[in-house]
């Protein structure tokens, strides 16, 4: 199993729709987990963090942190055509201060 | 403005010469990381430091070396030896107590030939 892993996608949602994003992990990974979003040819931006079980809202974005299940999600409500970007899960290894991305999702969001 | 620099944004090479890519960040982070990205994956550690003077390899630090001489500066030298140069360089940086939470700079897209 891949210590982070999310579905590549892409995801394509309605504008105005809820878009959700997914992300598991594996036992090596902490309990500290970042959602990036990643504009086509430019760096990722740290969105959202969390670090507990259970939501976490900032704006429209809505974080999830399930510990038994070792799953990690993004909700993005009222998606908007700006939102099309990829979306990278990150979580910190539970040993060492790295922190292993997984693969990213592209996100698009039709007008 | 405090935040992470990386020049330059694009960079072209021939194969078999070094180069140096920089970064500089004004946060007063301790610590600093280097990532390499290709079309289509995630992102893959090359190097990282937690204070000055010391570094440790990444997942993939064959054909790269780095210097952390100050606590500003974290520069990656892509070697000759590195089979595949050519990709997207980014250099992030993290909080002091937040070791996880990291902080990127645009980015050194670099391409070999």
């Amino acid at each position: 199993q891949k210590e982070v892993e999310q579905n590549s996608g892409p995801l394509s949602v309605p504008e105005g729709a809820i878009a959700s994003l997914n992300c598991t992990y594996s036992d090596r990974v902490s309990q500290s987990f970042f959602w990036y979003r990643q504009y086509s040819g430019k760096s990722p931006e740290l969105i959202m963090s969390i670090y507990s079980n259970g939501d976490k809202e900032d704006g429209r974005f809505t974080a999830q942190l399930n510990k038994a299940s070792q799953y990690v999600s993004l909700l993005i409500r009222d998606s908007q055509p700006s939102d099309s970007a990829t979306y990278l899960c990150a979580g910190g290894l539970n040993q060492g201060g790295k922190l292993i991305f997984g693969q990213g999702t592209e996100l698009s969001v039709k007008p | 403005d405090g935040g992470i620099t990386q020049s330059p944004k694009y960079l072209f090479r021939k194969e078999g010469q070094n180069v140096t890519l920089s970064c500089e960040q004004n946060l007063n982070h301790d610590a600093m990381y280097w990532y390499r990205q290709d079309p289509g994956q995630g992102l893959r550690l090359i190097y990282y430091s937690q204070i000055v003077n010391d570094f440790q390899k990444g997942d993939i630090a064959e054909g790269y070396s780095v210097s952390r001489e100050k606590k500003e500066s974290f520069p990656l030298t892509v070697t000759s030896a590195q089979k595949n140069p050519t990709a997207f360089y980014l250099c992030a940086s993290s909080p002091p107590g937040a070791l996880y939470e990291q902080y990127f700079g645009p980015g050194t897209r670099l391409t070999v030939t």
